[in-house]
């Protein structure tokens, strides 16, 4: 099916293990995102990417790793977990047409819980 | 920092409009204005956005005051389906970085009551 997807949906995991959230979108968009939203800090950039082999931060990138090989999909990785991790993270991207219709479309989520 | 203001609830009859205000103040000439929803525990979704016109699309209709100052989200027929966090956001489109982000404040809850 066309558009973005996250896998897994949920997971449960413990402090120090490594995890990888993966991201894929069907859509050929140039531009994808990692978020985090928490309880009382909205949702918040983590890493982002341009391209494919183009990352760059974003508001808090510490303890996460991503990559980006391919355009369509966008990895992110937990190095060693820690109980600050827990949270939903999305997935976004969005196309870079220079058109009027930028805009950035979500995936569902995972809901990340570091025991 | 979130760069607009919004009220944190507002409740709606169903099948009567929802008028969502939204203050951005410090707009500048080349920041759009966005809205986005969330249902719980779903993803943000995009609604609408604008730059200085009012628009219109199948989903909901942006109201922008002329000076830019501030901005109104209508759902024209809300349902209970539409009780969501309904977000207000200024972004600068096409300028590359750190830009593309999109900066979620607190929203607004709008409950749809039957």
């Amino acid at each position: 099916d066309a558009g973005i997807t996250q896998s897994p949906r949920y997971k449960i995991t413990e402090t120090g293990r490594q995890v990888t959230l993966m991201c894929h979108q069907t859509w050929s968009h140039s531009y994808m995102f990692w978020y985090r939203q928490d309880l009382g800090h909205g949702l918040r950039l983590i890493y982002y990417s341009a391209a494919a082999d183009i990352t760059d931060k974003g508001e808090v990138p510490d303890g996460y790793v991503v990559s980006r090989s391919k355009t369509e999909n966008f990895p992110l990785t937990l190095e060693s977990a820690t109980r600050s991790q827990t949270s939903v993270y999305f997935c976004a991207s969005e196309p870079t047409s220079g058109s009027y219709q930028e805009t950035q479309y979500f995936g569902p989520g995972t809901r990340l819980l570091v025991l | 920092d979130a760069k607009t203001t919004q009220p944190p609830s507002m409740d709606c009859a169903e099948g009567r409009a929802a008028n969502l205000p939204c203050n951005h103040s410090t707009i500048s000439g080349n920041e759009y204005v966005y809205w986005y929803r969330q249902i719980h525990s779903q993803g943000p979704q995009y609604i609408i956005h604008g730059l200085k016109n009012n628009e219109t699309n199948e989903m909901a209709s942006l109201i922008i005051t002329e000076d830019r100052k501030s901005s109104t989200l209508i759902l024209p027929h809300a349902t209970l389906r539409d009780t969501a966090v309904y977000y207000c956001i200024v972004r600068i489109i096409n300028s590359g970085g750190s830009n593309y982000k999109l900066t979620f404040g607190k929203g607004t809850l709008l409950t749809v009551n039957p």
